[in-house]
């Protein structure tokens, strides 16, 4: 399967402080990334799609002056967590569509996530 | 309002056993059918996709799709503890490149 790395896979921040997170794909050139959150037992929530060189759509309720994204290239998407809180701390996933996987269209593989803890 | 459904489980089956997930769609445009595998604390990982109606295998799994009755199936045989996880079915509709995820359903397979 394609491969998609996360860094930091764990970060714990003072409140206040801003956090960056890096999701790129290896081994294939991804026009659309997601972002996602998780909180502990809960499903996933989309909080942005981001697409290459263009502004990313933000997901209803989802504070884009908050959580700024870029998708500065092909293969790297970053999430910026600015003045983050503790309400903040979550699992953080970013995943990337790679595009004509064997007929089904788009196919969305997935970072290993990062795990964000804010004091 | 595209709606993706899966019973949230959990599923308990035993060791050897056939694991039966089920998802059902709304959308009658959808066109590819993805399969995901989350453990506990990590990302969810791609097990496989079905676009056309009938079966496909891989190993021990085996999806099953049914588009007149807008249903996928994820069939798993010779269960295993390590199969423990929570299973999501997401659904991509033709012309869209963002797929609708499932809430998952948990599988719990015991010794």
């Amino acid at each position: 399967g394609a491969v998609v790395s996360q860094h930091p896979s764990r970060v714990i921040c003072k409140s206040g402080t801003s956090v960056k997170i890096e999701c790129r794909s290896l081994d294939f050139q991804a026009t659309t990334m997601f972002w996602y959150r998780q909180f502990p037992k809960q499903s996933l929530m989309l909080m942005a799609t981001s697409n290459e060189g263009s502004k990313a759509t933000y997901e209803q309720g989802v504070e884009k002056d908050k959580f700024l994204i870029n998708h500065a290239s092909l293969t790297l998407s970053t999430l910026t967590v600015t003045s983050a809180h503790p309400e903040d701390s979550s699992f953080y996933i970013c995943s990337a569509n790679r595009p004509d996987s064997g007929g089904a269209g788009d196919t969305q593989y997935f970072g290993p996530g990062t795990r964000l803890t804010v004091l | 309002q595209k709606e993706v459904e899966q019973n949230s489980g959990p599923l308990s089956v035993p060791e050897g056993a056939i694991a039966s997930l089920n998802c059902t769609y709304s959308d009658r445009g959808s066109q590819s059918f993805f399969w995901y595998r989350q453990y506990s604390g990590k990302s969810p990982e791609l097990i496989m996709f079905i676009y056309s109606n009938g079966d496909k295998e891989d190993g021990r799994f085996t999806a099953q799709l049914n588009k007149a009755s807008q249903y996928v199936s994820l069939l798993i045989r010779d269960s295993q503890p390590s199969d423990s996880a929570t299973y999501l079915c997401a659904v991509l509709s033709g012309g869209s490149y963002i797929p609708t995820f499932g809430r998952g359903t948990s599988l719990i397979v015991h010794p």
